[in-house]
C-alpha cells in the first residue's frame, strides 16, 4: 500500500516551545520522495521541503529541520521556537509512481501555536 | 512570478450547471494536476497532464473533464454539478525535466471553493 499516516491530528503550543510532527509512509516504490507541505488558514498550499529516498541526510533551514528515517519509514518536521504565525494544518506527502507522480497526503496536523 | 493561479477563487452552484475552473502556471512545467480536498478525505487526485494535449484519469475522476490545450494551461470542467462535487480543488504543476532545476516538486494554486447547492 502507498499511504501516509499522520497520528497527530492537532497539537497545540505556547509561543517559543519547540514541536515536532509525525509522518510515518508505506511505500513498494525502492525511490520516492517525501514531502511537507503547510496550509495557513488562508487556504493556500505551500511547499516546505522535499526529500529523496536515497538522502537520509537530516536538514536545517532557519527555525525549521526534518528528521528522515527510512529504517522506521518516518520523516518527522520539528519547528524550533515556533511563533503564531506557524499555526496552520501540515501535510506529509509521498511521490508515487503511478498517476503522473501523484502525492498520497497524511491527513495532515493542525498546530496551534498560542501567545 | 505569479506560479500557479487559479480562477475563479470562489464559486456557488446550482445542481446541474456547468463550470470550468482555469489554472495557469508561468513555470514551463510539463506535468498538471487537478486535486480535491475534502473534510476527513485529504486531497484526491482528480485528472493530471504530463504534457500538452495530453490527459489521464485520476482517483476520481467521474463527473469532470479536463483540457490541456496550451502548456501552462489546465482546465477542469464540471458539465452538470452535484452537491458531491462542493469542495476545495487544487491544481499543482511539477518540472520533471532534465535541467538544473528542482524535480518532482508540485507547487499548488491558492485553491477554488465551490458550493453546489
Amino acid at each position: 500500500a502507498q499511504k501516509v499516516t499522520q497520528a497527530q491530528t492537532e497539537i497545540s503550543v505556547v509561543e517559543k516551545e519547540d514541536v515536532t510532527l509525525d509522518c510515518v509512509y508505506e511505500t513498494r516504490d525502492t525511490t520516492y520522495y517525501l514531502f511537507w507541505y503547510k496550509q495557513p488558514p488562508s487556504g493556500e498550499l505551500v511547499f516546505l521541503i522535499r526529500r529523496n529516498s536515497f538522502d537520509e541526510q537530516n536538514e536545517i533551514s532557519g527555525r525549521y529541520s526534518w528528521n528522515f528515517q527510512k529504517s522506521t519509514s518516518s520523516f518527522n518536521f520539528t519547528i524550533t521556537a515556533s511563533q503564531v504565525v506557524d499555526s496552520a494544518v501540515y501535510f506529509c506527502a509521498l511521490s508515487v509512481k503511478e498517476y503522473g507522480n501523484k502525492l498520497v497526503f497524511g491527513a495532515g496536523t493542525i498546530l496551534r501555536v498560542k501567545s | 512570478n505569479a506560479g500557479v493561479t487559479q480562477t475563479p477563487k470562489f464559486r456557488v452552484l446550482k445542481t446541474g450547471q456547468s463550470m470550468t475552473l482555469l489554472c495557469a502556471q508561468d513555470m514551463n512545467h510539463e506535468y498538471m494536476y487537478w486535486y480535491r480536498q475534502d473534510p476527513g478525505m485529504g486531497l484526491r487526485l482528480i485528472h493530471y497532464s504530463v504534457g500538452e494535449g495530453t490527459t489521464a484519469k485520476g482517483e476520481v475522476p467521474d463527473g469532470y473533464n479536463v483540457s490541456r490545450l496550451k502548456k501552462q494551461n489546465f482546465l477542469l470542467g464540471l458539465e452538470s454539478a452535484a452537491p458531491s462535487q462542493t469542495s476545495v480543488y487544487f491544481c499543482a504543476s511539477s518540472y520533471i525535466g532534465t535541467g538544473g532545476r528542482a524535480k518532482n516538486i508540485q507547487y499548488f494554486g491558492a485553491g477554488t471553493r465551490l458550493s453546489v447547492l
